[in-house]
């Protein structure tokens, strides 16, 4: 799978858009773009995924750049339960083998009142 | 998410001691898993299971084994802890078909080996 590269922490404001960057400049045409997030010492939470276009579901947006090197996970409204740790992970096709679900040290958001 | 728990959420054992964590589901998902988390560190994979009859060895098997019992229970045992096995262990289970596959996970348990 595809490393990826994410700032190690950012604060935003309450109520502002939270935007959380993740590089993965290495990542090949049938790796999706995860992103999952983990509350302190709580398990990972699926947040989003896509491929190459952007999406939005309930929790978040996901942009995703034409040459999918890089994309942005965007919290529109953020709250102070927000506040965690985002992990942006790409991955293939589950494999036969073993499949880590590798969070590297992702980014850490503290929601500010 | 309350739909995957996790039993104990905390244990304290000694080296040499059989130990289980238990795993159970109610979102009705064949796919189940076992990680273990360290400081700094991913998630790394233990064992899984794609149903009833299958399991599978993760990157780091060695010193654990799995039962799944039914489709809802998963549980992992170590068979003779020792302290490098302390860890946050957390359970998933995943719904959909790869690459579109979502994993969800239980709180987690965190084991101490003295």
């Amino acid at each position: 799978d595809a490393k990826t590269t994410q700032p190690p922490s950012m604060d935003c404001a309450e109520g502002r858009a939270a935007n959380l960057p993740c590089n993965h400049s290495t990542i090949s045409g049938n790796e999706y773009v995860y992103w999952y997030r983990q509350i302190h010492s709580q398990g990972p939470q699926y947040i989003i995924h896509g491929l190459k276009n952007n999406e939005t579901n309930e929790m978040a947006s996901l942009i995703i750049t034409e040459d999918r090197k890089s994309s942005t996970l965007i919290l529109p409204h953020a709250t102070l339960r927000d506040t965690a740790v985002y992990y942006c992970i790409v991955r293939v096709v589950f494999q036969t083998g073993a499949n880590n679900l590798f969070f590297g040290t992702g980014t850490r958001l503290t929601v500010i009142p | 998410d309350a739909d995957v728990t996790q039993t104990p959420r905390n244990r304290i054992t000694k080296t040499g001691k059989r130990i289980m964590l238990e795993c159970s589901q109610t979102k009705g998902h064949d796919r189940m898993y076992w990680y273990r988390q360290d400081p700094g560190l991913g998630l790394r994979l233990i064992y899984y299971s794609f149903d009833v009859k299958d399991i599978n060895k993760g990157e780091i098997s060695d010193g654990y084994s799995v039962s799944r019992q039914a489709q809802a229970k998963f549980s992992l045992s170590l068979e003779s802890a020792i302290p490098n096995q302390t860890a946050l262990y957390f359970c998933a289970t995943s719904e959909g078909l790869p690459p579109r596959e979502t994993q969800y996970f239980g709180p987690g348990t965190r084991l101490l080996v003295l």
